[in-house]
């Protein structure tokens, strides 16, 4: 059984791209939870999803990110008109269900890095 | 507003030795607490959860504590090994049906020979 998957591992773009994390959850999650770490910060909680629908993402910037968890395929965090403060690591977790004593299995993380 | 507070932010120990790191958390409603390890460059992995109820729970030479009425909580590392170098995060999570977890900024171990 394979882990959180997320690619890519490490992404560069100039300011003003788009970048696409994909985060593949655990086989039979249905419970994708994406997180920011800024450099010498600890993680912050961005957006949490269930298939095809958003169920808390008080965590979001309000403009330039998105998020999606279709039904089928990855889940994806979407930053565009990316800017230098966008440069992070963003970790995907994901759970098989809503319970909160279900333990959230983390990604490798994203590495962003804007020029 | 929801915060966790960690201490010391880095601590450096003789491989072999014992060290205690320590974690306040201000999270209302308050469902559980967890500790996660994180490698350099890695994912958090989780080592311990723990309701209001559990006062101590261990995972191999990880022990971790918790007062619920003080809002307290600590990680025990015993006879510490290389490997345990890596930084160490206290969690709460909000709500009873909710699963947003509120992050310490984390303790950096470094365990030298």
């Amino acid at each position: 059984n394979a882990g959180v998957m997320q690619n890519p591992r490490h992404l560069v773009r100039r300011r003003g791209q788009e970048a696409r994390l994909r985060c593949s959850p655990m086989k039979g999650h249905s419970h994708v939870y994406w997180y920011r770490q800024l450099p010498e910060e600890g993680l912050k909680f961005m957006v949490y999803l269930q298939k095809e629908n958003i169920i808390d993402e008080s965590g979001m910037p309000k403009e330039r990110f998105s998020a999606e968890f279709p039904k089928e395929g990855p889940s994806i965090l979407r930053i565009q008109q990316v800017v230098r403060g966008d440069s992070a690591a963003y970790f995907c977790a994901s759970s098989p269900g809503q319970s909160a004593y279900n333990e959230q299995f983390f990604g490798p993380g994203t590495r962003l890095t804007v020029l | 507003k929801n915060q966790v507070e960690q201490s010391p932010q880095s601590l450096i120990i003789l491989e072999g030795k014992n060290c205690t790191l320590q974690c306040n958390y201000t999270v209302s409603p308050f469902s559980n607490l967890r500790w996660y390890k994180q490698d350099t460059g890695r994912g958090p992995v989780s080592l311990t959860i723990m309701t209001f109820s559990e006062n101590t729970k261990s995972n191999g030479r990880y022990t971790a504590t918790l007062d619920a009425d003080t809002k307290q909580s600590s990680l025990h590392i015993t006879a510490s090994q290389l490997s345990d170098s890596a930084s160490y995060i206290c969690v709460a999570l909000e709500g009873a049906a909710g699963n947003k977890l509120t992050f310490g900024g984390g303790t950096r171990v470094l365990v030298k020979p």
